[in-house]
C-alpha cells in the first residue's frame, strides 16, 4: 500500500485557517486522497478525497499537487469543534486487487486555541 | 438506517477468555473492516471483507477471527484475550460503488475492551 506522511501535531488559533499537509510520494495513478477526521471519543468520520483536481465542501477544502505527491486539508475558519485527529490516506479505485483494503497511520493531532 | 452498529460498547475480559464482538451495518455495503485503536495511536487494520465468505488479514491479524457468512454481519473473535489486546476496535463499511463518491467509509461507535 501507498503510504501517507503527515506531522504528528498542529495548533490554530479559533476563528483562523489551517492547513494540513500530507505526503504520499509513492502515490500510483489510479489512487484516491481521502482524509477523516476523528473527534474525541468517537469514530472517525468522512471529510473530503479527491483524485487530481482541487475539491471543495462544506466541511473543508483539499488542494492536490499538480504531481499528486502531496495534498493539503484546509479549514478555512477553525472552530473549537474541529479540533481532532485528522487522517490522510489513500485508497485505491473500486474494482483494484487491494481496494478493499483501507489503512490508516497515526494522522495529525490538530488542537485550536481559543 | 441505523448505519453501523458495534456491541458491546464496553467489555471487560480476564486473560485466556474468549469472546466475539459484534458489527453489523444495514446498508448492503460490500466492504467491511475491522480496527483497533490504542491510546494515543491510529488506527490499525486487523482484518477485512470485500463480500459475503471473502476476509483477509490486515495489519495486525494475530489472535483475532473473523468471518462474514451474511452482507449486514462482520463479528471478530478473539481467541484467547492478553492485556496487549485491550484497545479501542471499531468496524467499518463502505460501498463497492464504481463512482468515487460513494466511497465514503462509515465507521461504528467503537467497543472498549480491556483485558485484565
Amino acid at each position: 500500500d501507498a503510504k501517507t506522511t503527515q506531522p504528528n501535531s498542529m495548533e490554530s488559533n479559533e476563528e483562523e485557517p489551517v492547513h494540513l499537509p500530507c505526503n504520499h510520494s509513492t502515490i500510483s495513478g489510479t489512487d484516491y486522497i481521502h482524509w477523516y477526521r476523528q473527534l474525541p471519543s468517537q469514530g472517525p468520520e468522512y471529510v473530503i478525497h479527491g483524485l487530481t483536481s482541487n475539491v471543495n465542501n462544506r466541511m473543508a477544502s483539499l488542494a492536490i499537487a499538480e504531481d499528486r505527491k502531496s495534498s493539503t486539508l484546509i479549514l478555512h475558519r477553525a472552530t473549537l469543534r474541529d479540533a481532532a485527529v485528522y487522517y490522510c490516506i489513500l485508497r485505491d479505485p473500486p474494482g483494484n486487487t487491494n481496494a478493499g483494503k483501507s489503512t490508516f497511520g497515526d494522522g495529525t493531532t490538530l488542537t485550536v486555541k481559543p | 438506517n441505523a448505519g453501523v452498529t458495534q456491541t458491546p460498547k464496553f467489555q471487560v475480559l480476564k486473560t485466556g477468555q474468549s469472546m466475539t464482538l459484534q458489527c453489523a451495518q444495514d446498508m448492503n455495503h460490500e466492504y467491511m473492516s475491522w480496527y483497533r485503536q490504542d491510546p494515543g495511536m491510529g488506527l490499525r487494520l486487523i482484518h477485512y471483507s470485500v463480500g459475503a465468505g471473502i476476509t483477509d488479514q490486515g495489519e495486525v491479524p494475530n489472535g483475532y477471527n473473523v468471518s462474514r457468512s451474511t452482507t449486514e454481519d462482520f463479528p471478530l473473535r478473539l481467541l484467547s484475550a492478553a492485556p496487549s489486546q485491550t484497545s479501542v476496535y471499531f468496524c467499518a463499511s463502505r460501498t463497492r460503488g464504481s463512482s468515487a463518491g460513494a466511497d465514503t467509509q462509515y465507521f461504528g461507535p467503537g467497543t472498549r475492551l480491556t483485558v485484565l
